[in-house]
Parts: C-alpha cells; sequence; structure tokens
C-alpha cells in the first residue's frame, strides 16, 4: 500500500466551478501537509501548507486536514484557466528528513 | 522567497556519457534532494543529503551518484547515462526536521538521452 493515495482525474470543470482535490494517508505520524502546483514542464511550486489538523484560507484557495480521517483537501473557488494544472499533495513528519507524495491530479478549467 | 536553481532546464545527452546536474539554494537549508518524474509513476526520490558531505540513498539510486562540498549547492551525477535515464529531474530543499518543514523546488532540467 502507498503511504499516499490520490486520484490522477483528469478532472475538468468549467471557468467559475469549486474544485475539490484530495488525498489519504496511511501514516498517523504525518504532521506536515503541503499543496504543489505544477504547470507542465515546471517544478512543483508550493501553494498552501497547513501543520496538523484544521484549515487554511489563502485567497481563492483553502486546504482542509482531517487527521482523525488521514485526509487531507484543497478547495479552490471561483476557479480559472490559469488554474489548470497538475496538483501534488505531499507530507512529512516532524522527525526524519522524507517527503512523500501523491502521484498528482490532472485539473483543466474550461474558458 | 527561496530560490532553488537548476543550471539546465533542458538537455540532451548520449548513451554512455557522463552527466552532471547542478543545483543551487539560497536558504541555508540543511536538506536537499533529487527526485526523478515520470509520468504514472509521480516523484521518485533518487538521493538526499542533509548535511555538507553527507548523502542518503532514496529509492532509486542505481546509476547515480550525488556531491554536496558546499551547503548550497548540490550535484547530481549519471556516470553512464541510458536511455532509460530520460526524465525530468527536480532539485529540492528544506530546512532540518522540526523547524517547519517546507520543500521547495527548483524549476526542473528535462534530460533527454538519445
Amino acid at each position: 500500500q502507498k503511504e499516499v493515495e490520490q486520484d490522477p482525474g483528469p478532472l475538468s470543470v468549467p471557468e467559475g466551478a469549486i474544485v475539490s482535490l484530495n488525498c489519504t494517508y496511511s501514516n498517523s505520524a504525518f504532521q506536515y501537509f503541503m499543496w504543489y502546483r505544477q504547470y507542465s514542464r515546471k517544478g512543483p511550486e508550493l501553494l498552501m501548507y497547513t501543520y496538523s489538523s484544521g484549515n487554511k484560507e489563502d485567497g481563492r484557495f483553502t486546504a482542509q486536514v482531517d487527521k482523525s480521517s488521514k485526509y487531507i483537501s484543497l478547495f479552490i473557488r471561483d476557479s480559472q484557466p490559469s488554474d489548470s494544472a497538475t496538483y501534488l499533495c505531499a507530507m512529512t513528519r516532524t522527525t526524519g528528513n522524507q517527503f512523500y507524495f501523491g502521484t498528482g491530479t490532472s485539473l483543466t478549467v474550461i474558458p | 522567497d527561496v530560490k532553488v536553481t537548476q543550471s539546465s532546464r533542458y538537455l540532451v545527452k548520449r548513451t554512455g556519457e557522463k552527466v552532471f546536474l547542478e543545483c543551487v539554494q539560497d536558504m541555508d537549508h540543511e536538506n536537499m534532494f533529487w527526485y526523478r518524474q515520470d509520468p504514472g509513476l509521480g516523484l521518485r526520490l533518487i538521493y538526499f543529503s542533509y548535511d555538507v558531505k553527507m548523502k542518503e540513498k532514496g529509492d532509486i539510486p542505481e546509476g547515480y551518484s550525488v556531491s554536496r562540498e558546499k551547503k548550497e549547492r548540490f550535484s547530481l551525477i549519471l556516470e553512464s547515462a541510458s536511455t532509460n535515464q530520460t526524465s525530468m529531474y527536480l532539485c529540492a530543499s528544506s530546512s532540518s526536521p522540526g523547524t517547519g518543514e517546507k520543500l521547495f523546488f527548483g524549476s526542473g532540467t528535462q534530460l533527454s538521452v538519445l
């Protein structure tokens, strides 16, 4: 079983839609959770960063962590064509140096 | 903002060539990483380094070596490039565990081995 599972999509939505992206994980020791946006042929860009459980909002983006269910989500409100990208979730423990990634969800926002 | 700089965006090499991929970070991070990214396989860790001259194998170290002579610089070496090493290579850096881990990536090097 992979440590982090993420539906690869692809996901296609109309402009203005609310997008929900999700990851599940198996290791209860994960404490730091990240979402990355990756445009085609570019490196991943850190989008959201959350420590432990709860919500974090930044503009149109909201990250949620539910540690009891081992489930994290990224919501994008009022989606724009410029949001078309692959979104990667990542997480790590408090100790140790390794990061664990989902395989990424490909999102297309249609004008 | 943290900046992780990879020396090349695109590289084309011949089978059997020795290939050097260079990475520099400007945030005094202890940890540096090399990943490769392939469609359908996601990100796979090749090597990481948690200090100067220190290195640890990741999930797929075969055919690769690394060098970290200075804190800000981490190099990936393909001793004898093969076609199955055609991939996107991503360098990343982070601060020490327990200090608020955030991982920052470079813009990537798309390597083609012919």
